[in-house]
Protein backbone atom coordinates (compact mmCIF):
# COMPACT_ATOMS: atom_id res chain seq x y z
CA UNK A 1 0.00 0.00 0.00
CA UNK A 2 1.77 3.08 -1.35
CA UNK A 3 -0.94 5.40 -0.28
CA UNK A 4 -2.00 6.39 -4.01
CA UNK A 5 -5.42 4.57 -4.73
CA UNK A 6 -6.28 3.72 -8.38
CA UNK A 7 -9.87 3.14 -10.01
CA UNK A 8 -10.91 1.25 -11.78
CA UNK A 9 -8.34 -1.21 -11.41
CA UNK A 10 -9.44 -2.96 -14.53
CA UNK A 11 -11.12 -0.99 -17.51
CA UNK A 12 -12.50 -3.10 -21.32
CA UNK A 13 -14.50 -0.40 -22.96
CA UNK A 14 -14.90 -0.01 -26.73
CA UNK A 15 -13.30 2.24 -29.10
CA UNK A 16 -16.40 4.41 -28.96
CA UNK A 17 -16.98 4.39 -25.12
CA UNK A 18 -16.18 7.28 -22.67
CA UNK A 19 -14.55 6.17 -19.81
CA UNK A 20 -12.49 7.61 -16.78
CA UNK A 21 -9.78 6.95 -14.79
CA UNK A 22 -9.15 8.04 -11.36
CA UNK A 23 -6.40 8.17 -8.97
CA UNK A 24 -6.42 9.63 -5.61
CA UNK A 25 -3.62 10.18 -2.78
CA UNK A 26 -4.34 11.39 0.91
CA UNK A 27 -0.32 11.77 1.50
CA UNK A 28 -0.16 15.62 1.21
CA UNK A 29 1.88 15.65 -2.17
CA UNK A 30 1.18 18.10 -4.46
CA UNK A 31 2.40 16.96 -8.41
CA UNK A 32 0.73 14.07 -9.48
CA UNK A 33 1.46 12.18 -13.20
CA UNK A 34 0.28 9.79 -15.19
CA UNK A 35 2.37 7.06 -17.01
CA UNK A 36 1.64 4.75 -19.87
CA UNK A 37 2.86 1.12 -19.21
CA UNK A 38 3.32 -1.02 -22.31
CA UNK A 39 4.56 -4.20 -22.81
CA UNK A 40 8.49 -4.33 -23.66
CA UNK A 41 8.32 -0.35 -23.56
CA UNK A 42 9.97 2.35 -21.89
CA UNK A 43 7.22 3.69 -18.89
CA UNK A 44 5.85 6.92 -20.67
CA UNK A 45 5.02 10.30 -18.81
CA UNK A 46 1.87 11.58 -20.39
CA UNK A 47 1.33 14.31 -18.04
CA UNK A 48 2.39 15.93 -14.86
CA UNK A 49 0.18 17.94 -12.65
CA UNK A 50 2.18 20.02 -10.20
CA UNK A 51 0.58 22.33 -7.84
CA UNK A 52 -2.96 21.23 -9.65
CA UNK A 53 -1.90 23.15 -12.92
CA UNK A 54 -0.73 20.91 -16.12
CA UNK A 55 3.01 21.64 -16.73
CA UNK A 56 3.64 19.11 -19.01
CA UNK A 57 1.76 17.33 -21.62
CA UNK A 58 4.28 15.03 -23.67
CA UNK A 59 2.43 15.73 -27.14
CA UNK A 60 0.27 13.18 -25.71
CA UNK A 61 -2.64 12.59 -28.27
CA UNK A 62 -6.41 14.80 -27.34
CA UNK A 63 -8.41 11.49 -26.68
CA UNK A 64 -6.64 11.22 -22.96
CA UNK A 65 -7.35 14.36 -21.17
CA UNK A 66 -6.24 14.75 -17.68
CA UNK A 67 -8.37 16.49 -14.63
CA UNK A 68 -6.76 17.68 -11.61
CA UNK A 69 -9.67 19.28 -9.46
CA UNK A 70 -7.05 19.49 -6.33
CA UNK A 71 -4.22 18.45 -4.79
CA UNK A 72 -5.70 14.81 -4.02
CA UNK A 73 -7.11 13.71 -7.08
CA UNK A 74 -6.09 12.96 -10.84
CA UNK A 75 -8.33 11.84 -13.34
CA UNK A 76 -7.87 10.57 -16.91
CA UNK A 77 -10.63 11.14 -18.97
CA UNK A 78 -10.74 8.72 -21.86
CA UNK A 79 -12.72 8.67 -25.49
CA UNK A 80 -12.83 7.55 -29.06
CA UNK A 81 -9.74 5.04 -27.76
CA UNK A 82 -7.39 3.16 -30.20
CA UNK A 83 -6.38 -0.63 -29.44
CA UNK A 84 -3.27 0.29 -29.25
CA UNK A 85 -4.18 2.39 -25.94
CA UNK A 86 -4.54 -0.86 -24.60
CA UNK A 87 -1.79 -0.82 -21.59
CA UNK A 88 -1.64 0.00 -17.99
CA UNK A 89 -1.91 3.41 -16.69
CA UNK A 90 0.29 4.13 -13.94
CA UNK A 91 -0.86 7.37 -11.35
CA UNK A 92 2.32 8.44 -9.56
CA UNK A 93 2.27 11.02 -6.95
CA UNK A 94 4.85 13.52 -5.04
CA UNK A 95 5.95 16.07 -3.06
CA UNK A 96 8.00 18.40 -4.81
CA UNK A 97 11.31 16.98 -6.30
CA UNK A 98 10.82 14.12 -4.08
CA UNK A 99 10.93 10.69 -4.74
CA UNK A 100 7.34 8.98 -6.99
CA UNK A 101 4.82 7.14 -4.96
CA UNK A 102 2.89 5.32 -8.04
CA UNK A 103 -0.65 3.44 -7.64
CA UNK A 104 -1.46 -0.14 -8.70
CA UNK A 105 -2.02 1.22 -11.76
CA UNK A 106 -5.42 0.75 -14.03
CA UNK A 107 -5.03 -2.66 -16.37
CA UNK A 108 -7.22 -0.74 -19.65
CA UNK A 109 -7.90 -3.21 -22.90
CA UNK A 110 -9.99 -1.32 -25.72
CA UNK A 111 -11.90 -3.60 -28.07
CA UNK B 1 18.33 12.51 -26.17
CA UNK B 2 17.24 10.91 -22.87
CA UNK B 3 17.46 7.15 -22.97
CA UNK B 4 17.80 4.54 -20.48
CA UNK B 5 18.52 1.21 -21.63
CA UNK B 6 18.30 -2.47 -20.07
CA UNK B 7 18.15 -6.24 -20.92
CA UNK B 8 14.31 -7.43 -20.89
CA UNK B 9 15.08 -10.27 -18.60
CA UNK B 10 17.33 -12.14 -16.27
CA UNK B 11 16.53 -16.18 -14.93
CA UNK B 12 18.65 -16.98 -12.00
CA UNK B 13 18.55 -19.94 -9.38
CA UNK B 14 17.26 -19.45 -5.81
CA UNK B 15 19.96 -18.66 -3.42
CA UNK B 16 22.10 -17.08 -6.66
CA UNK B 17 23.59 -13.19 -6.70
CA UNK B 18 21.39 -11.33 -9.74
CA UNK B 19 23.06 -8.70 -11.50
CA UNK B 20 20.50 -6.27 -13.48
CA UNK B 21 22.10 -3.65 -15.51
CA UNK B 22 21.07 -0.14 -16.97
CA UNK B 23 23.10 2.19 -18.83
CA UNK B 24 21.60 5.78 -19.42
CA UNK B 25 22.52 9.11 -21.66
CA UNK B 26 22.54 11.82 -19.00
CA UNK B 27 25.43 12.40 -17.33
CA UNK B 28 23.94 15.16 -15.56
CA UNK B 29 21.63 13.40 -13.64
CA UNK B 30 21.69 13.51 -9.63
CA UNK B 31 19.66 10.62 -8.48
CA UNK B 32 19.46 7.22 -10.07
CA UNK B 33 16.89 5.12 -9.24
CA UNK B 34 15.81 1.23 -8.66
CA UNK B 35 11.71 0.93 -8.66
CA UNK B 36 10.61 -2.59 -8.46
CA UNK B 37 7.23 -4.28 -9.99
CA UNK B 38 5.95 -7.12 -8.58
CA UNK B 39 3.16 -9.22 -10.56
CA UNK B 40 -0.45 -7.00 -11.14
CA UNK B 41 1.11 -3.81 -9.33
CA UNK B 42 2.48 -0.46 -9.02
CA UNK B 43 5.85 0.63 -9.35
CA UNK B 44 7.87 0.89 -5.78
CA UNK B 45 10.91 2.68 -5.00
CA UNK B 46 13.67 0.08 -4.38
CA UNK B 47 16.43 2.04 -3.65
CA UNK B 48 18.56 4.77 -4.82
CA UNK B 49 22.05 6.27 -5.38
CA UNK B 50 23.64 10.24 -5.70
CA UNK B 51 25.83 10.80 -9.00
CA UNK B 52 28.39 11.51 -6.42
CA UNK B 53 28.46 8.17 -5.04
CA UNK B 54 30.17 5.06 -6.56
CA UNK B 55 28.68 2.63 -4.60
CA UNK B 56 25.49 2.33 -1.83
CA UNK B 57 24.35 -1.05 -0.13
CA UNK B 58 21.26 -2.07 1.70
CA UNK B 59 20.97 -5.32 3.37
CA UNK B 60 21.35 -7.69 0.03
CA UNK B 61 21.22 -4.62 -2.67
CA UNK B 62 24.24 -3.17 -3.79
CA UNK B 63 23.76 -0.29 -6.20
CA UNK B 64 27.01 0.58 -8.59
CA UNK B 65 27.53 3.55 -10.02
CA UNK B 66 30.31 3.80 -13.09
CA UNK B 67 29.51 7.57 -14.07
CA UNK B 68 32.72 7.37 -16.23
CA UNK B 69 30.55 5.00 -18.31
CA UNK B 70 27.06 5.61 -17.46
CA UNK B 71 25.97 2.83 -16.22
CA UNK B 72 24.25 1.34 -12.96
CA UNK B 73 23.68 -2.17 -11.49
CA UNK B 74 21.53 -3.53 -9.19
CA UNK B 75 22.89 -6.44 -7.58
CA UNK B 76 20.91 -8.72 -5.31
CA UNK B 77 22.76 -11.25 -2.86
CA UNK B 78 20.88 -14.16 -2.17
CA UNK B 79 17.98 -14.38 -4.91
CA UNK B 80 14.35 -14.86 -3.37
CA UNK B 81 11.63 -16.70 -5.49
CA UNK B 82 9.93 -13.38 -4.18
CA UNK B 83 12.30 -11.16 -5.91
CA UNK B 84 10.71 -12.04 -9.08
CA UNK B 85 9.63 -9.14 -10.85
CA UNK B 86 10.22 -6.71 -13.50
CA UNK B 87 12.93 -3.93 -12.11
CA UNK B 88 13.26 -0.35 -13.97
CA UNK B 89 16.58 1.57 -13.77
CA UNK B 90 15.46 5.41 -14.04
CA UNK B 91 17.14 8.66 -14.07
CA UNK B 92 15.96 12.55 -13.57
CA UNK B 93 18.24 14.41 -15.86
CA UNK B 94 19.65 17.95 -15.15
CA UNK B 95 16.79 20.78 -16.44
CA UNK B 96 13.93 18.03 -15.93
CA UNK B 97 11.50 19.21 -13.42
CA UNK B 98 11.08 17.28 -10.22
CA UNK B 99 9.29 13.79 -10.40
CA UNK B 100 9.99 13.45 -14.50
CA UNK B 101 11.71 10.49 -13.75
CA UNK B 102 13.26 8.49 -17.65
CA UNK B 103 12.71 5.18 -17.38
CA UNK B 104 14.21 2.35 -18.66
CA UNK B 105 12.21 -0.93 -20.32
CA UNK B 106 12.07 -2.86 -17.55
CA UNK B 107 14.35 -6.16 -16.64
CA UNK B 108 12.05 -8.95 -15.88
CA UNK B 109 14.06 -11.50 -13.47
CA UNK B 110 12.94 -14.63 -12.59
CA UNK B 111 13.95 -16.95 -9.76
CA UNK B 112 14.02 -20.64 -10.47
CA UNK B 113 13.88 -22.75 -7.09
Amino acid sequence: ETGVTQTPRHLVMGMTNKKSLKCEQHLGHNAMYWYKQSAKKPLELMFVYSLEERVENNSVPSRFSPECPNSSHLFLHLHTLQPEDSALYLCASSLSDGELFFGEGSRLTVL
Amino acid sequence: GEDVEQSLFLSVREGDSSVINCTYTDSSSTYLYWYKQEPGAGLQLLTYIFSNMDMKQDQRLTVLLNKKDKHLSLRIADTQTGDSAIYFCAEIPIGNQGGKLIFGQGTELSVKP
